[in-house]
């Protein structure tokens, strides 16, 4: 599987963006740029995926590269409830790959 | 639409018993993946399946581990004879998968082991 490389944490206000970096200068280019996050004590939970373009939903925003060799996820204003492990996952079947991910902490 | 459920959320078991781990997935979801989540590590894949079929097991402990996905009720995942370093989070998720890898999967709470 190719791998991601996520900084191991992060620390952000409340109300503020966070800019979660991933990098993943080997992936292919039938890999999807999938991101999920877990929440202490709970399983994970899907924020969004891209394969090209710049994504947004309900949640985040996802700006991929233009080689796609890196990607970031965007949580436009950090709540106590974003506080959690954020992985960044390429996934060219069905199996997700999990890393160590980055916690974000997120400051009242 | 209930999400992916799982039960029993905790279980105890002693060493050489069976654990017997359900998910029932999303309505409409015929793709189920079991996952692991060892004390202080990352959640590994585990197993595939569809409806009665095993897709990919290749995360599945040699001995002890099984999995099923009947054509009627839950996923299965069955230990046999458990040992201490069983103890951990299993999560089940489903997807339609009709997309492939554009494809969201959905997490069940997990079901934690614990083995005494």
């Amino acid at each position: 599987d190719a791998k991601t490389t996520q900084p191991n944490s992060m620390e952000s206000n409340e109300e503020e963006p966070v800019h979660l970096p991933c990098n993943h200068s080997t992936i292919s280019g039938t890999d999807y740029i999938h991101w999920y996050r877990q929440l202490p004590s709970q399983g994970p939970e899907y924020v969004i995926h891209g394969l090209t373009s710049n994504v947004n939903n309900r949640m985040a925003s996802l700006a991929i590269a233009e080689d796609r060799k890196s990607s970031t996820l965007i949580l436009h204003r950090a709540t106590l409830r974003d506080a959690a492990v954020y992985y960044c996952i390429l996934l060219g079947d069905y199996k997700l790959s999990f890393g160590a991910g980055t916690t974000v902490t997120v400051r009242a | 639409n209930a999400g992916v459920m799982q039960n029993p959320r905790h279980l105890v078991r002693r060493r050489g018993q069976e654990a017997r781990l359900r998910c029932s997935p999303m309505k409409g979801h015929s793709h189920v993946y079991w996952y692991r989540q060892l004390p202080e590590e990352g959640l590994k894949f585990m197993v595939y399946l569809q409806k009665e079929n095993i897709i990919d097991e290749s995360g599945m402990p040699k001995e002890r581990f099984s999995a099923e996905f009947p054509k009627e009720g839950p996923s299965i995942l069955r230990i046999q004879q458990v040992v201490r370093g069983d103890s951990a989070a299993y999560f089940c998720a489903s997807s339609p998968r009709e997309q492939g890898a554009a494809t969201e999967a959905f997490f069940g709470q997990g079901t934690r082991l614990t083995v005494v």
